[in-house]
């Protein structure tokens, strides 16, 4: 089965600076790609996502590149704000296979004002 | 309306109980789940429904029984259980049919389960 994983599991970046977070999966046949936000007691909320046929996204100060061949995807934050801290997921999905996601264990994004 | 909701928010229940969960969404999806979240874990997929008819099951052990009762609403019965099953039960929903956004799941606020 799909297998995630996620780097670095704790980031910690001075407001103004970027951050970047990195997923490998494991199963080529993966298709669909989201990043998810969870902030303490809150439910995950979709930041950004992308799909296999797609190689770069970007929604204001989130992006988020996709190299299928080296089977990894990243989220990148500019100029990031302390409302940015949170715990961010990768996940990966197989579309023909249930719409079974598989979540990375997540990064724990700290801002330092 | 762009939300899933549950109830209720928070349940404590003795390991003898019987109780359950329950999830809504208006937003005319055809796939319903339910993960569970332990602290500073990711979500954990126990269930998936697609089109009211379960399609995923994760040897989710059988004192939680889902249900969907029709297409915006989903039950999780929770019955004799642990207290290592105390953690956060999250709905989500996604459209479930093609389309490009056929695959974003949304989720809802969650419920925080404690067994005593």
């Amino acid at each position: 089965g799909e297998n995630v994983e996620q780097h670095p599991s704790t980031l910690s970046v001075q407001e103004g600076d970027s951050a970047v977070i990195k997923c490998t999966y494991s199963d080529s046949a993966s298709n669909y790609f989201p990043w998810y936000k969870q902030e303490l007691g809150k439910r995950p909320q979709l930041i950004i996502d992308i799909r296999s046929n797609v190689g770069e996204k970007k929604d204001q100060r989130i992006a988020v590149t996709l190299n299928k061949t080296a089977k990894h995807f990243s989220l990148h934050i500019t100029e990031t704000q302390p409302e940015d801290s949170a715990v961010y997921f990768c996940a990966a999905l197989k579309r023909n296979y249930g719409q079974n996601f598989v979540f990375g264990p997540g990064t724990r994004l700290s801002v330092l004002p | 309306d762009t939300e899933v909701t549950q109830t209720p928010k928070h349940l404590v229940m003795g390991m003898t109980n019987k109780k359950s969960l329950k999830c809504e969404q208006h937003m005319g999806h055809r796939a319903m789940y339910w993960y569970k979240q332990k602290a500073k874990k990711p979500p954990e997929l126990m269930f998936v429904y697609s089109y009211e008819k379960l399609s995923i099951n994760e040897s989710v052990p059988s004192r939680f029984s889902p249900e969907c009762p029709n297409s915006s609403l989903l039950n999780l019965h929770l019955h004799a259980l642990q207290p290592e099953d105390s953690a956060l039960y999250l709905c989500a929903s996604s459209q479930g049919s093609g389309g490009r956004h056929a695959d974003t799941q949304y989720f809802g606020p969650g419920t925080r389960l404690t067994v005593l």
